[in-house]
């Protein structure tokens, strides 16, 4: 599986949007991008994944540039309730195992 | 809530004590996992089960012992564990042969474990 690169942390004001960086430039084809977070003394959540277009739901979206070396994840309006650790990973379709690193910690400020 | 719950939430254990973690689905999953997080670490897979058959097992000491009784049911039994074993234990499910939707790991909120 791609590794990934993130910054070990940001922050940003509530209310405004948080963009999360994530590279992983050793993707290939058939491996797709997954965001998880993890609020302190929580289980990891959920958040979103894609393989080659843009992706949203009701929590975020998900930016993938189109080589597919990068993606972005954008939690529109964050708020306090979004301080968490957030998780970029890769992973081929046929892998059901979900490599943590260290993630980036979000700090949004009131 | 997300329809994964464990028990203990907290655990408090000797060395020389035998304890077992439970965890619990409610989704319909066919796929459970054991995860350990220690202080400052990332989270480490320890255990798979799919369709109630360990598929996973990396390289973790046999003093942890998993048990799978039915699709919804996972245990963790533990003896005569170290101090270094303390850690945050979380379990997951997913339902597999759902394509992309496989990694949607749904996590309990795990059990603290502290040896002393």
């Amino acid at each position: 599986d791609a590794k990934t690169t993130q910054p070990p942390s940001m922050d940003c004001a509530e209310g405004r949007a948080a963009n999360l960086p994530c590279n992983h430039s050793t993707i290939s084809g058939n491996e797709y991008v997954y965001w998880y977070r993890q609020i302190h003394s929580q289980g990891p959540q959920y958040i979103i994944h894609g393989l080659k277009n843009n992706e949203t739901n009701e929590m975020a979206s998900l930016i993938i540039t189109e080589d597919r070396k990068s993606s972005t994840l954008i939690l529109p309006h964050a708020t306090l309730r979004d301080t968490a650790v957030y998780y970029c990973i890769v992973l081929m379709d046929s892998s059901y195992k979900l490599i943590f690193g260290s993630g980036t910690r979000l700090l949004v400020r009131p | 809530e997300t329809g994964v719950t464990q028990t203990p939430r907290h655990l408090v254990m000797g060395m020389t004590n035998k304890k077992s973690l439970k965890c619990e689905q409610h989704l319909g999953h066919n796929a459970m996992y054991w995860y350990k997080q220690s202080a400052k670490k990332p989270l480490e897979l320890m255990f798979v089960y799919s369709l109630e058959e360990r598929v996973e097992n990396n390289s973790v000491p046999s003093r942890f012992s998993p048990e799978c009784p039915n699709s919804s049911h996972l245990f963790l039994h533990l003896h005569t564990l170290q101090p270094e074993d303390s850690a945050l234990y979380l379990c997951a499910s997913s339902q597999e042969g759902g394509g992309e939707r496989d990694y949607e790991q749904y996590f309990g909120p795990g059990t603290r474990l502290t040896v002393t």
